[in-house]
C-alpha cells in the first residue's frame, strides 16, 4: 500500500463547476501538506501548502486538511479550462516529499 | 537565473549506455532535489542536497544511480548501464534552506527513454 493515495482520474468538469481533489494517507508523521499543478511537459508548481488541520484558502482555491481521518482536499471555485492540468498532492517527512500519483483534470468551455 | 533549469530536455539511449542529466538550480538555493516521475507513479524521491552533501540518498533505485553537486550550485545524476525501466521524466527542485517545503520550485524535467 503507498504511502500516499490519489485517484487518477481523469476527471471532466465543465467551466464553472466545483471541483474537489482528494488524497488519502497512512503515515500520521506526516507534517506539510501541500498541492502541486502540472502542467504537460513541465515541472510541478506549487499551489497551496497547510500544517494544521482546517481550510486555507486562496482565490478560487481551498485546501482542507483532516488529520484525524488522514484526509486532504484542494477545492476549485468557478473552475476555467486554464485550470486543465494534473493536480498532485505531496506530504512532508523528515527532508522529502512523499508525493501522490496525481488526478489529471479537464474543464471543458 | 530565473527558475530551475535542467539539460536535456529529452534524451534518448541505448540499453546499457551511461546518462548524464543535470540540473542548474536558482541561484542562491542551497537545497536540491532530484524526482523521477514515472507514468502513473507520481514522484518519486531519489535525493537530497544540502549545499554539496546528500544527507538523504534513500531514494536511489540502486547502485547504478548516482548523484553529485559541485560549488553548491550545479547537480549531475548519473544512470549506468540503463535499463529500460529507467524510461521516466526526471525533475530536479531547488529550495532556499533545509526544509524549504513551502518553497521547492521545480525544473521542467529531462525525459529520458531507454531503448
Amino acid at each position: 500500500q503507498k504511502e500516499v493515495e490519489q485517484d487518477p482520474g481523469p476527471l471532466s468538469v465543465p467551466e464553472g463547476a466545483i471541483v474537489s481533489l482528494n488524497c488519502t494517507y497512512s503515515n500520521s508523521a506526516f507534517q506539510y501538506f501541500m498541492w502541486y499543478r502540472q502542467y504537460s511537459r513541465k515541472g510541478p508548481e506549487l499551489l497551496m501548502y497547510t500544517y494544521s488541520s482546517g481550510n486555507k484558502e486562496d482565490g478560487r482555491f481551498t485546501a482542507q486538511v483532516d488529520k484525524s481521518s488522514k484526509y486532504i482536499s484542494l477545492f476549485i471555485r468557478d473552475s476555467q479550462p486554464s485550470d486543465s492540468a494534473t493536480y498532485l498532492c505531496a506530504m512532508t517527512i523528515t527532508d522529502k516529499l512523499i508525493f501522490g500519483t496525481g488526478t489529471r483534470l479537464q474543464v471543458f468551455p | 537565473g530565473a527558475g530551475v533549469s535542467q539539460s536535456p530536455s529529452n534524451k534518448v539511449t541505448e540499453k546499457g549506455k551511461d546518462v548524464e542529466l543535470r540540473c542548474d538550480p536558482i541561484s542562491g538555493h542551497t537545497a536540491l532535489y532530484w524526482y523521477r516521475q514515472s507514468l502513473g507513479q507520481g514522484l518519486e524521491f531519489l535525493i537530497y542536497f544540502q549545499g554539496n552533501s546528500a544527507p538523504d540518498k534513500s531514494g536511489l533505485p540502486s547502485d547504478r544511480f548516482s548523484a553529485e553537486r559541485t560549488g553548491g550550485s550545479v547537480s549531475t545524476l548519473t544512470i549506468q548501464r540503463t535499463q529500460q525501466e529507467d524510461s521516466a521524466v526526471y525533475l530536479c527542485a531547488s529550495g532556499a534552506g533545509p526544509f524549504s517545503y513551502n518553497e521547492q520550485f521545480f525544473g521542467p524535467g529531462t525525459r529520458l527513454t531507454v531503448l
